[in-house]
């Protein structure tokens, strides 16, 4: 079975620095996909940016980009130009690339942003 | 446009109790799931279901019951309601194809069992 860890349960930024939050995971799988989910007081669940791992590029969405590390088993997420509206719960998430269908998430355990002004 | 919808967001009800939490997703999604976030914010697949039929059924007591009466719409009942129970239960889809597989989220029904 597949698992993910986030080993910093809370991170702190100033506002406009950068940030970054780590993530492994294990899997004896090849072919697979991350994620990064973050989790806003509001509850709302949204995805801030994935990675296919058969894919050597970096994934990037804005002020978001990861650093996919294969071997490493290391997916980390960095945030620049950090906002206040960035303050949330990061989740890290995999899911397998095998199933066709209803392939679920792993979640690892969540990293809580603060950000201050 | 709700993409993911819940209802209810909130649900207080007393041990023994039977209770159901609705889902809908009109974004034409074939694959929809129920995931369970409990009191340390952390996240547990439950069920699975792909065009009605059921995927993924994880060890959940069986006291959960997910019905889904058409690929756009997941119900989840739970009989005998527990403390422990209590959690914030999510909704989820996706359509699963090249390309696509992300997953969508509801914005969650928090349940409380006193």
């Amino acid at each position: 079975a597949q698992t993910v860890t986030q080993s910093q349960p809370e991170m702190s930024v100033q506002e406009a620095e950068t940030v970054t939050l780590s993530c492994t995971y294990d899997t004896s799988e090849s072919d697979y996909y991350l994620f990064w989910y973050k989790q806003p007081p509001s509850r709302q669940m949204i995805l801030v940016i994935r990675q296919e791992a058969y894919k050597q590029q970096n994934a990037t969405e804005n002020r978001f980009s990861v650093n996919f590390q294969k071997a490493a088993k290391s997916f980390s997420l960095k945030i620049s130009d950090s906002q206040l509206g960035d303050a949330a719960m990061y989740f890290c998430a995999y899911r397998s690339a095998r199933e066709t269908s209803g392939s679920r998430l792993t979640f690892g355990e969540g990293t809580q942003l603060t950000v201050n002004p | 446009d709700t993409a993911v919808s819940q209802t209810p967001k909130y649900l207080v009800t007393q041990m023994g109790n039977d209770k159901s939490i609705k889902c809908e997703q009109n974004l034409g999604h074939d694959t929809m799931y129920w995931y369970k976030q409990d009191s340390k914010k952390f996240l547990k697949i439950m069920f699975s279901y792909n065009n009605k039929e059921l995927i993924i059924n994880e060890t959940v007591p069986n006291r959960f019951s997910p019905k889904s009466p058409d690929k756009a719409h997941l119900n989840l009942h739970i009989n005998s309601l527990e403390l422990g129970d209590s959690a914030v239960y999510f909704c989820a889809s996706s359509q699963d194809r090249a390309n696509s597989y992300e997953q969508y989220f509801g914005p969650g029904t928090r349940l409380t069992v006193t």
